[in-house]
């Protein structure tokens, strides 16, 4: 049982040049989740999926798309990268009662030059 | 959104000791949510609880609802409970995180 496993675990982008971030999870949980944490700072939610084929903004969502296709993946697109979109990005999932809590992927750290 | 605060926002124990976390949120909500994040960046779940006291070996965890805080305490500490505690208020099927308390304990 993977849990949740980010893909890549690392990448380093030059300004403007595009790239997805792939989310999956084996636990068949509705909810998923994609943050990103700067230093010093707690996790922001960008986007969110209350299931498969539906998606939402969070606190911070300029800059990122994302796409549930399939329910057990959660991609999170940044289409021209800029140099504040450096960060770790988290992606977590949940099932769909509030009693329920996220569980979370190791991370991956984008730095864009 | 929910503004959640987290007290202190750096804390220096000596191996042993016991320590008592803060987070305070300015809403309702549905959940609160307790996670560690280790030296690796790892975030790993604590707690879960909307109200209450729940207890984990040398960790306990108090949600008062009605006031809107919580309070995570760690008795005996560790070395290994070194790194960066979060708080995360739910509601709406979104979570709003703390800024963390980063807490350091030495041998």
């Amino acid at each position: 049982n993977a849990g949740v496993t980010q893909t890549p675990k690392f990448r380093v982008l030059k300004t403007g040049q595009s790239m997805t971030l792939l989310c999956a999870q084996d636990m068949n949980h509705e909810y998923m989740y994609w943050y990103r944490q700067d230093p010093g700072m707690g996790l922001r939610l960008i986007h969110y999926s209350v299931g498969e084929g539906t998606t939402a903004k969070g606190e911070v969502p300029d800059g990122y798309n994302v796409s549930r296709l399939k329910k057990q993946n959660f991609l999170l697109g940044l289409e021209s990268a800029a140099p504040s979109q450096t960060s770790v990005y988290f992606c977590a999932s949940r099932e769909g009662l509030p009693s329920q809590p996220q569980h979370f992927g190791d991370g991956t750290r984008l730095s864009i030059l | 959104g929910i503004q959640v605060e987290q007290s202190p926002p750096d804390l220096i124990l000596q191996e042993g000791a016991n320590s008592t976390l803060r987070c305070n949120f300015s809403d309702s909500v549905n959940n609160l949510q307790w996670f560690h994040q280790n030296p690796w960046g790892q975030l790993i779940n604590l707690f879960y609880i909307p109200s209450g006291t729940k207890q984990n070996g040398r960790l306990s965890a108090t949600t008062v609802a009605t006031e809107r805080y919580s309070l995570l305490y760690i008795s005996s500490s560790q070395t290994t409970d070194s790194g960066v505690y979060f708080c995360a208020a739910y509601n709406f099927n979104k979570f709003y995180f703390g800024s963390g308390t980063k807490l350091n304990v030495k041998p």
